[in-house]
């Protein structure tokens, strides 16, 4: 059975500082990975994923993931968070079998707060 | 921009209702998902439809089920409300990989 795992309930970071946010995974294969972002009252919104290819994805608002299959982990980051990027942060995995409408095994979120 | 609506933000209901929360996408999807969201819990998936009249079982069925006569719509029927299924509902969308949110729907059963 698939797996994600985000260690930490939340994350408090200064505005202009750096950021990361953790997620590891279990899949069998190679792995389908994905970031989405909640923000308050609004539902899921897609970051980016990582299918093949470069370990370092970029996506929107200026966020990036490195996708590391030794320690099966799939980070978020960005080199300067904003305010505006507190939300809730979901990690998602997917094995590559079974067609587009396999199923998407989500983490329990991480709560991104970004001060002053 | 894929929209993905649903008919409620907000409903409440009494135990033993039936209940349909309803999920409309207008981007001519293939696949629709219907998850629901508890704190520490994530997000975990209720139903999906990868075709018309198809459905298939996700993580957690049981008290639930769905219906999809049309492409653009797939509903979320709670055969008869239990206080344990208050949540929030989300439905979503995907032709890809990548899945595209409705807003939610957050259901109190009292």
């Amino acid at each position: 059975a698939q797996s994600v795992a985000q260690p930490e309930d939340q994350v408090n970071v200064a505005e202009g500082n750096p950021l990361t946010v953790k997620c590891t995974y279990s899949v069998s294969g190679n792995p389908y990975l994905f970031w989405y972002v909640q923000y308050p009252n609004r539902g899921l919104q897609f970051l980016l994923k990582y299918i093949t290819g470069d370990n370092l994805v970029k996506g929107s608002y200026g966020f990036e993931a490195e996708f590391n299959k030794s320690q099966t982990s799939f980070h978020l980051k960005k080199p300067s968070a904003l305010v505006s990027d507190s939300a809730l942060y979901f990690c998602a995995v997917r094995a590559p079998v079974g067609g587009t409408a396999s199923k998407l095994t989500f983490g329990t979120g991480t709560r991104l707060q970004v001060t002053l | 921009d894929v929209k993905v609506t649903q008919s409620s933000r907000y409903l409440v209901k009494r135990t033993g209702e039936k209940v349909f929360l309803e999920c409309v996408q207008d981007m001519d999807h293939e696949n629709m998902f219907w998850y629901r969201q508890d704190p520490g819990l994530g997000l975990r998936l209720i139903y999906f439809s990868y075709d018309v009249k198809m459905k298939e079982k996700g993580d957690i069925p049981e008290g639930y089920s769905v219906s999809r006569e049309k492409k653009e719509r797939f509903s979320l029927i709670l055969e008869s409300a239990s206080t344990n299924q208050t949540s929030m509902y989300l439905c979503a969308s995907s032709l890809g990989l990548t899945l595209f949110f409705g807003p939610g729907t957050r259901l109190t059963v009292l």
